[in-house]
């Protein structure tokens, strides 16, 4: 079956600008988290949602915001782009709330590699 | 203080040969998973091993093995036999909290790891 898909794998953006990136979760699976991985800060968990709802949230300011659908995509969005956002943005999708499985089933996309200049 | 601790920022193994890779953590809850992923040049997260904190026996898959020793809070990886493809960051991650409760991974700053022909 196909993997977490996250499109555009690459963008270059300007200060002050936003931006939208999309995650596809594997099918079945509702829960959708996204990570920030910077080399000086390494990966950071920015929020998770299950079932259109977010239901975690990391330490980021109010620029980084998402939502999910009810076809479990998810979309994070960065206002008024810093070049601190510069980043490889991760989303990982797990099948539900509750997990039974043993490794609990966080599958992870390839990224999208954010560039502000 | 930091909850997952990577102390190798670096390492070389000769093709063939074993190699560990270390990975100690800090939590209070009884109950928490431990995760080994691989991240190749190309960004994705590849998930390698999963250990649960009630788990008796250590986690195998193929040629990776945790080494799980929970009164010293340690979950070393081991790779058996290494291939030059296993050239990659390797990051330990912990998710805290009983099954369904705490919904994100805490991750380690990673470890280099170059496989020598």
């Amino acid at each position: 079956k196909a993997g977490v898909t996250q499109t555009p794998r690459y963008l270059i953006k300007t200060r002050g600008q936003q931006v939208t990136l999309s995650c596809s979760p594997i099918s079945g699976h509702r829960s959708v988290s996204w990570y920030q991985q910077t080399p000086g800060q390494g990966l950071q968990f920015l929020f998770e949602y299950f079932s259109e709802t977010q239901r975690n949230k990391g330490n980021f300011p109010g620029r980084f915001s998402g939502r999910q659908f009810s076809n479990s995509r998810s979309e994070m969005n960065v206002s008024t782009l810093e070049l601190g956002d510069s980043a490889l943005y991760l989303c990982a999708s797990s099948f539900s709330s509750v997990q039974r499985t043993a490794n609990y089933g966080y599958t992870f996309g390839s990224g999208t590699r954010l560039t502000v200049v | 203080a930091q909850k997952i601790t990577q102390t190798q920022p670096g390492m070389f193994v000769q093709e063939k040969e074993a190699v560990t890779l270390d990975c100690t953590y800090d939590t209070s809850d009884q109950s928490y998973g431990l995760f080994w992923y691989k991240q190749p040049s190309s960004g994705e997260m590849i998930f390698l091993i999963y250990q649960g904190s009630y788990d008796e026996q250590n986690a195998t898959e193929g040629r990776y093995s945790l080494n799980f020793q929970k009164a010293r809070k340690s979950a070393n990886l081991v790779i058996s036999a290494s291939q030059l493809g296993d050239s990659a960051m390797y990051f330990c991650a912990m998710r805290e909290g009983a099954s369904g409760s705490a919904r994100q991974l805490t991750f380690g700053s990673g470890t280099q790891l170059t496989v020598l022909p």
